[in-house]
């Protein structure tokens, strides 16, 4: 198994652009979510889905969008990239939210917007 | 709205000391509290979840204890190595929604 895979580990946008964060599993999860990581805040929820076709918003969605079409793709599309965005961001995947289900992350993309 | 608070920020012992990181919660109305451990530029890896009618859980040289009531957890690390040398952050699951919350995390360095 990949587990969790995130592309690109590295990116760099101007003020205005729009770009998508690629993440995929392999393990067949139903639940899976999007934060993001700065310094001195931890990692914020950014948008959560809990199986194909059904998404939310967690903690910090503005200026983000998501979409689910297949158990295995979560991807993150940043509309109007801004400053305020230049963050680490971190996939991660559960067999669902539940009681017993350990979360697995992926590598993490690093975005600076200029 | 759920707050997680980990103290210390930061943590520096020498090899082969016992230690405790420390998580705090102020809603006791959760599914799970997970303690994970993150490496430099890398993502986070699960060491130990808890369930909320649990009250620790060990895997080898860890153990993690939750008192649900009082809104707190600990992780004990016993023998500490270099390799332990990471970030440990904690995060607990909320009864009310899908969503997980994170601790700042707590940046340990284990001296050889």
């Amino acid at each position: 198994n990949a587990g969790v895979t995130q592309t690109p580990k590295f990116q760099v946008l101007k003020t205005g652009q729009s770009m998508t964060l690629q993440c995929a599993q392999d393990m067949n999860h139903e639940y899976m979510s999007w934060y993001r990581q700065d310094p001195g805040m931890g990692l914020r929820l950014i948008h959560y889905s809990v199986g194909a076709g059904i998404t939310d918003q967690g903690e910090v969605p503005n200026g983000y969008n998501v979409s689910r079409s297949t158990t295995e793709d979560f991807p993150l599309r940043l509309l109007s990239a801004a400053p305020s965005q230049t963050s680490v961001y971190f996939c991660a995947s559960s067999y669902s939210a539940g009681r017993t289900d350990t979360q697995y992350f992926g590598p993490g993309t690093r975005l600076t917007v200029l | 709205k759920q707050e997680v608070t980990q103290i210390p920020a930061a943590l520096s012992v020498p090899e082969g000391e016992n230690l405790v990181l420390n998580c705090s919660f102020t809603d006791s109305a959760i599914y799970n509290l997970q303690w994970f451990r993150q490496d430099p530029g890398k993502g986070l890896t699960s060491l130990l979840l808890i369930q909320s009618s649990q009250r620790e859980q060990t895997s080898g040289r860890l153990n993690a204890s939750l008192d649900k009531s009082s809104g707190r957890s600990t992780l004990y690390i016993a023998a500490s190595q270099p390799g332990d040398s990471a970030t440990y952050l904690c995060a607990v699951l909320h009864l009310r929604g899908n969503q997980f919350y994170f601790g700042t995390g707590t940046s340990l360095t284990v001296i050889p």
